[in-house]
C-alpha cells in the first residue's frame, strides 16, 4: 500500500509564529486531505487538496502531485491551533492511509 | 445538516465480552469507513462500505472483528471476545463516494476500554 510520512513529528511554537508541515507519499493519489485533531479527539477537515494550492484564513496548503508531497502552512499561530495534524491519502486501491501526524503545541 | 454521529461515546467492557459500536453517517453519503486509533497513534483503516457493493474488509485485524451496514445508513462494528489490545478510539467517517473527489467527514468516535 501507499506509505505516508509526515514531518516534523513534533513542533512547539510561540503564539504568532509561522510553521510548515510536510506530507510525503509513495505513490500517485486520487485524494489527499489535511485534518486537525483537536485535544478532544475530533477530526476537523482542513483541506481536500489532491493537487494545487488552497487557502483558508491563516491556513494554506499546497500539493505537488508529480513530486508526491503536500505542505500545510500555518501563519500567525494561535493556542487554538494546538493538536495533531494528519495527512490522509487515497490511491488506486481506494483504501485510505493516514500519516502518523504532526503534534503541534502553541504556547501563549 | 447533522454530521456523522457515533454511539456510545465511551464503552468500558470486561475482557472476553462482545461489544457493538454504532455509526450514523451523513444523509446521502454512500461510503462509510471504520478506523481504529490507539493512544498517540495515527488512524488504522479497518473496513469500508460503498453503497450495495461488497465491503472491503482488508483492514480488519482478526476474525473477532466484523461490521454490517444497512443499505446506505447505519453501520455497526462488532468486536467479539474483546481483548485488552482492542482498547482504542474507534472512528467512523462517511463520504459521498470512494476514491478521489470525495472528502471524508468524521464522527466524534467511541472510546473503548477493555479491562
Amino acid at each position: 500500500g501507499i506509505q505516508v510520512e509526515q514531518s516534523p513529528p513534533d513542533l512547539i511554537l510561540q503564539e504568532g509564529a509561522n510553521s510548515t508541515l510536510r506530507c510525503n507519499f509513495s505513490d500517485s493519489v486520487n485524494n489527499l486531505q489535511w485534518f486537525h485533531q483537536n485535544p478532544w479527539g475530533q477530526l476537523i477537515n482542513l483541506f481536500y487538496i489532491p493537487s494545487g494550492t488552497k487557502q483558508n484564513g491563516r491556513l494554506s496548503a499546497t500539493t505537488v502531485a508529480t513530486e508526491r508531497y503536500s505542505l500545510l502552512y500555518i501563519s500567525s499561530s494561535q493556542t487554538t491551533d494546538s493538536g495533531v495534524y494528519f495527512c490522509a491519502v487515497i490511491g488506486g486501491s481506494y483504501i485510505p492511509t493516514f500519516g502518523r501526524g504532526t503534534s503541534l503545541i502553541v504556547h501563549p | 445538516g447533522a454530521g456523522v454521529s457515533q454511539s456510545p461515546s465511551n464503552k468500558v467492557t470486561e475482557k472476553g465480552k462482545d461489544v457493538e459500536l454504532r455509526c450514523d453517517p451523513i444523509s446521502g453519503h454512500t461510503a462509510l469507513y471504520w478506523y481504529r486509533q490507539r493512544l498517540g497513534q495515527g488512524l488504522e483503516f479497518l473496513i469500508y462500505f460503498q453503497g450495495n457493493s461488497a465491503p472491503d474488509k482488508s483492514g480488519l485485524p482478526s476474525d473477532r472483528f466484523s461490521a454490517e451496514r444497512t443499505g446506505e445508513s447505519v453501520s455497526t462494528l462488532t468486536i467479539q471476545r474483546t481483548q485488552q489490545e482492542d482498547s482504542a478510539v474507534y472512528l467512523c467517517a462517511s463520504s459521498l463516494g470512494t476514491g478521489g473527489a470525495y472528502e471524508q467527514y468524521f464522527g466524534p468516535g467511541t472510546r473503548l476500554t477493555v479491562t
